[in-house]
């Protein structure tokens, strides 16, 4: 069965980091584009970022571009969000997803950003 | 970037009876490759997004038949035969053919 499962959210204060993982079994995540979604509270579904296959290629959306990164390690079925100098608007759910929409969704992973 | 509209925004529906939700991208959503990357994702009160429906039409593993997709260009539909109690959430369509964007979402109601 495919999965993709998220980790790493948490309570962290405004201008802190905090580093995302989204493991993947049941399918290889290296034949794949693959993207960060988010969803604050009561609200749609945000793209924030995608990467391509070997991870030579990144897009970001505006709200984050100079703040995270995306990354990807294939090796260990793995990808990553190094989310810096958060902001209070950067709290929400934060989903790994292929790009392509043909994949499951994970449950995602909080993150709070608040004193 | 690839704007999704979808409508109506809330759909209030009788149990047993159909709904349909439209989606329009602002742009083609067939790609270089000449698939088009539209699904549909269903997020019941409390859970995370689930996939419905990919690549327009394609359904899921373990989605209901009732389920349907059609659509090409940038018009879509999702089409839910006989709505059951189950089936009450937000429904999003999600484009994947330029970076990504996703509709607002069609709370979908019982009447």
């Amino acid at each position: 069965e495919e999965q993709l499962v998220e980790s790493g959210g948490g309570l962290v204060q405004p201008g802190g980091s905090l580093r995302l993982s989204c493991a993947a079994s049941g399918f290889t995540l290296s034949r794949h584009w693959m993207t960060w979604v988010r969803q604050a509270p009561g609200k749609g579904l945000e793209w924030v970022a995608n990467i391509n296959q070997d991870g030579s290629e990144t897009n970001y959306a505006d709200s984050v571009k100079g703040r995270f990164i995306i990354s990807r390690d294939n090796a260990k079925n793995s990808l990553y969000l190094q989310m810096n100098s958060l902001r209070a608007e950067d709290t929400a759910i934060y989903y790994c997803a292929e790009s392509g929409g043909t994949r499951a969704w994970g449950q995602g992973t909080l993150v709070i950003v608040s004193s | 970037d690839i704007v999704m509209t979808q409508t109506p925004l809330s759909s209030p529906v009788t149990l047993g009876q159909p709904a349909s939700i439209s989606c329009r991208s602002s742009q083609s959503l067939v790609h270089s490759n000449g698939n088009t990357y539209l699904s549909w994702l269903q997020q019941r009160p409390g859970q995370p997004p689930r996939l419905l429906i990919y690549k327009i039409s394609n359904r899921f593993s373990g989605v209901p038949d009732r389920f349907s997709g059609s659509g090409a260009g940038t018009n879509f539909t999702l089409k839910i035969s006989r709505v059951e109690a189950e089936d009450v959430g937000v429904y999003y369509c999600m484009q994947g053919t330029q970076l990504c964007s996703f509709g607002q979402g069609t709370k979908l109601e019982i009447k």
